[in-house]
């Protein structure tokens, strides 16, 4: 079953500006992990967040994990045209060592 | 270097008929993952495979069956294709265990008339 929901499910802004894309999950996790997915192609990992962590950054991206309400976000600054993708969280659970869970993703469109 | 290649990109084909899917990884992962992507972009993970054992076998059809002839090869047969087979089918790999991130391949779109 899909434990992870992303929201907004879709989400328009202009370039040059910030994006948060929320994930909420269920169940216990031992990490959580952030995909993007450009149209036609494959998902590509873009940052792990073990549930021991709050924060990290990686280039323009942030993530937070608040493990207390089940949440994560995924924030993008200053984007881009290029950053036009599906962004899919993914949980792997403390009690499922075989398989992530993923979200249904935020469909991101950023204008030029 | 292709890290995880995926044949045919694309493959349309008729009810009641069988096909297969290819999936090579050279990145040394033990660990291999068959998803479906539907139209409405819902991923699910269909099979997994460490180490040429099946580990995870979610509920699909039988008409479904993986094969991994070794580490780098996962490859995905399907009989009696039906419309509902319809879908974007992409192969992943990764290092064992939940904590690895997972390599996808370019995906097989695989329409079915």
């Amino acid at each position: 079953s899909q434990q992870g929901e992303e929201d907004p499910q879709a989400l328009s802004i202009q370039e040059g500006e910030n994006a948060t894309m929320n994930c909420s999950y269920k169940t216990s996790i031992n990490n959580l992990q952030w995909y993007r997915q450009n149209s036609g192609r494959g998902l590509v990992h873009l940052i792990l967040i073990r549930s021991n962590e709050r924060e990290k950054h990686s280039g323009r991206l942030r993530v937070t994990l608040d493990t207390s309400k089940k949440s994560s976000s995924l924030l993008i600054t200053a984007s881009r045209a290029a950053d036009t993708a599906s962004y899919f969280c993914a949980t792997g659970n403390a009690g499922n060592n075989r398989k992530l869970i993923w979200g249904l993703g935020t469909s991101l469109a950023v204008n030029p | 270097d292709t890290a995880v290649s995926q044949t045919p990109k694309y493959l349309v084909t008729q009810m009641g008929n069988d096909k297969s899917i290819k999936c090579e990884q050279n990145l040394g992962h033990d660990t291999m993952y068959w998803y479906k992507q539907d139209s409405k972009k819902f991923l699910k993970i269909m099979f997994s495979y460490n180490n040429k054992e099946l580990i995870i076998n979610e509920t699909v059809p039988n008409r479904f069956s993986p094969k991994s002839p070794d580490k780098a090869h996962l490859n995905l047969h399907i009989n009696s294709l039906e419309l509902g087979d319809s879908a974007v089918y992409f192969c992943a790999s990764s290092l064992s265990g939940t904590m690895a991130e997972q390599y996808f391949g370019p995906g097989t779109r695989l329409t079915v008339t």
